[in-house]
């Protein structure tokens, strides 16, 4: 069975300062994807990335980057120079191969202060 | 930009009530999903649909629970017979295609409807 885990259940930053969310997978299929919604608080999901387990490149986005790890099994989201734009939600999730349905980590609540 | 849109965003009803939430998924994309998430919980995957046929489903989506595509544009989820525990926030989602290695395979979620059985 998928499981993803984020430990961080909520985090609190003033604006400006670098975040990062952690995320943790666990699969014992060699094929797999990553991916990381945001979820503001009108509630809907928004998709951001969504990375390859064959494809271990960082990806840099404006403010936003990712570092994949297979060898720990992570795959973590850094928020450079926060704004208070960015406070929402953030969930990461995993799919296998063969299957459709995306397994999500537990959320994390990030707040920037102004 | 092309977005899926759920109806009602909230919806109260009784225990043992039937509820119908209706999602209207991305005009070209052919695979339709539900997702709920209980308050303070994580987004848990119930049911995927294709070709007017359920192609996966979660242990959760037991016969309490029924899925549709009445029309060109529509895409609903039936309880029918609501219990307190299905209270929750219940997500739409939609793809364009269906194999997951094909980089277009992004699931894109409405805005929800939070579902309260009293």
């Amino acid at each position: 069975a998928q499981k993803v885990t984020q430990a961080q259940t909520e985090i609190s930053v003033v604006e400006k300062e670098d975040v990062t969310l952690d995320c943790v997978y666990e699969t014992r299929d060699t094929t797999y994807y990553l991916f990381w919604y945001k979820q503001p608080p009108s509630g809907e999901l928004v998709f951001l990335i969504r990375r390859n387990s064959f494809d271990e490149q960082n990806e840099i986005s404006g403010r936003y980057s990712w570092n994949f790890q297979k060898s720990t099994s992570s795959f973590n989201f850094t928020i450079t120079a926060s704004q208070v734009v960015d406070s929402a939600v953030y969930f990461c999730a995993l799919a296998i191969q063969g299957a459709q349905k995306l397994v999500f980590g537990q959320g994390t609540r990030l707040t920037i202060n102004p | 930009e092309p977005e899926v849109t759920q109806t009602p965003s909230h919806q109260v009803t009784q225990m043992g009530q039937e509820v119908i939430l209706r999602c209207v998924p991305i005009s070209n994309h052919l695979y339709f999903y539900w997702y709920r998430q209980i308050l303070g919980q994580k987004v848990e995957f119930l049911v995927s649909f294709y070709n007017n046929e359920i192609s996966e489903k979660s242990e959760i989506f037991d016969d309490q629970f029924s899925v549709e595509r009445p029309d060109g544009s529509n895409f609903t989820l039936k309880i029918r017979s609501t219990k307190l525990e299905d209270s929750a926030m219940y997500f739409c989602a939609s793809s364009e295609v269906r194999v997951a290695s094909d980089l277009r395979n992004i699931q894109y979620f409405g805005a929800g409807t939070r579902l309260s059985v009293l």
